[in-house]
């Protein structure tokens, strides 16, 4: 059974740095194609696509957000890492992380987690 | 204003059809597939229709999706109260290297 969640800050401040952690079960970021991802979603808005991490450590981000995004792997502890440099209010979303089950583009994130809340306000 | 477009709402009586689309362009739609997600009020997203028209183990067949050319469609028949949710198509965009997602759709069933 695969499960994930998200954990975090629930508030930051403007221009801080947002430190997300994706702790997983079921399955293993070491095995072959398997990949995690970040999505956001405003209050009352659409779903944002932010980064991806696969098992072979390659990585992709959202063009429009790439340079304040940094995601990274810790296989040992079913652990993955979002960073977002330079907050604003306007980051204020839910963040979810999903598993995705092979590399290729048109793959789907088929399990997701709870998501976390996350306030940008001084 | 999303890269993927889709209607804000569309409703509908219970036991009826609905049809909810997503348009895009040949970077997106017209060369990878959609995959459509599910999102009932306060949860999170929930894969709903993948590669195009192929349901998830558990997912009711109720809910089928289909494709032409950069425009997709996501079709709910024997509508219930427990559709009522927000509907979004996703796809890979070649053009931007990223992953898009449609500007979702609320589904109400009157």
């Amino acid at each position: 059974q695969i499960t994930l969640k998200e954990s975090g800050p629930t508030l930051v401040k403007p221009t801080q740095t947002l430190t997300l952690t994706c702790t997983f079960s079921g399955f293993s970021l070491s095995t072959s194609g398997v990949g995690v991802g970040w999505i956001r979603q405003p209050p009352g808005k659409a779903l944002e696509w932010l980064a991806l991490i696969y098992w072979n450590d390659d990585k992709r981000y959202s063009p429009s957000l790439k340079s304040r995004l940094t995601i990274t792997k810790d296989t040992s502890k079913n652990q993955v890492v979002l960073t977002m440099t330079n907050m604003d209010p306007v980051d204020t979303a839910t963040y979810y992380c999903a598993h995705r089950l092979e590399m290729a583009t048109n793959v789907p994130f088929d399990y997701w987690g709870q998501g976390t809340l996350v306030t940008v306000s001084s | 204003q999303s890269v993927l477009t889709q209607p804000p709402s569309v409703s509908e009586a219970p036991r009826q059809r609905v049809t909810i689309s997503c348009s895009g362009s040949s970077s997106n739609i017209g060369n990878n597939a959609v995959n459509w997600y599910q999102q009932l009020p306060g949860k999170a997203p929930k894969l709903l229709i993948y590669y195009d028209d192929l349901l998830p183990s558990g997912v009711s067949d109720r809910f089928s999706g289909s494709k032409s050319g950069t425009s997709a469609s996501l079709a709910i028949s024997g509508l219930q109260s427990e559709d009522e949710a927000d509907y979004y198509c996703a796809a890979w965009d070649d053009s931007l290297n990223g992953l898009v997602f449609g500007g979702g759709t609320k589904l109400t069933v009157l």
